[in-house]
């Protein structure tokens, strides 16, 4: 069975430091994706990425980036010179891939990091 | 293009009592998956449909219900509300209709059951 660990599950740190939220996956599939989405106070989860398991190439975004490492089993997401509008919980999920007749299965998300970024 | 809404936004009902939540997805988009969220199970898929059709369903009991209309709209049910079925309930729409596509996530609906 699919699963995510997010082992942080909350991190402070004052404006303007770097970040890093780990996440590691478990999956019997060959196939798979993995996603980040960003849940603030509000409660919408918001998209951030999405990436898939042939490519492990790392994706910068701004001041956001992604490390995945299929060797580890690890899709990190990095935050650089944090703000506070970057306090929020972070959700990464993993979805294994479609089959024809099989449906889908949803997303299987981790418990989330909250982080909290201090002025 | 106008994003996932769900309403309504809050609701509070009693043990016993039934409800129905709403969910319009992204415009085109036909595929509308629930997840239930609470602070001890977290995040958890409910149901998915497509085409008014489910297609996959996650493990919940089977006072959780859902239906799908020609239009994507979709609607989830539970029946006979229990104190442990407070959560934020979550509606997902993706395209084109993959388990692996992107999902947009709505505001969610805040059940709370007394």
């Amino acid at each position: 069975a699919q699963k995510v660990t997010q082992a942080q599950t909350e991190i402070s740190v004052v404006e303007k430091e770097d970040v890093t939220l780990d996440c590691v996956y478990e999956t019997r599939d060959t196939t798979y994706y993995l996603f980040w989405y960003k849940q603030p106070p509000s409660g919408e989860l918001v998209f951030l990425i999405r990436r898939n398991s042939f490519d492990e190439q790392n994706e910068i975004s701004g001041r956001y980036s992604w490390n995945f490492q299929k060797s580890t089993s690890s899709f990190n997401f990095t935050i650089t010179a944090s703000q506070v509008v970057d306090s929020a919980v972070y959700f990464c999920a993993l979805s294994e891939a479609w089959y024809s007749g099989g449906g889908a299965d949803g997303l299987t998300f981790g418990k989330g990091t909250h982080l909290i970024i201090q002025p | 293009k106008a994003g996932v809404t769900q309403t309504p936004r809050y609701l509070i009902k009693t043990r016993g009592q039934q409800v129905t939540l709403s969910c319009s997805p992204i415009s085109g988009h036909r595929s509308v998956s629930w997840y239930q969220q609470t602070p001890g199970q977290g995040l958890q898929f409910l149901f998915e449909y497509f085409s008014e059709t489910q297609r996959n369903k996650g493990n919940f009991p089977g006072r959780f219900s859902g239906r799908q209309f020609s239009n994507s709209r979709s609607e989830m049910n539970v029946s006979t509300l229990e104190l442990g079925d407070s959560a934020l309930y979550l509606c997902a729409s993706s395209w084109p209709g993959q388990g692996t596509d992107t999902q947009y996530f709505g505001p969610g609906t805040r059940l709370t059951v007394l």
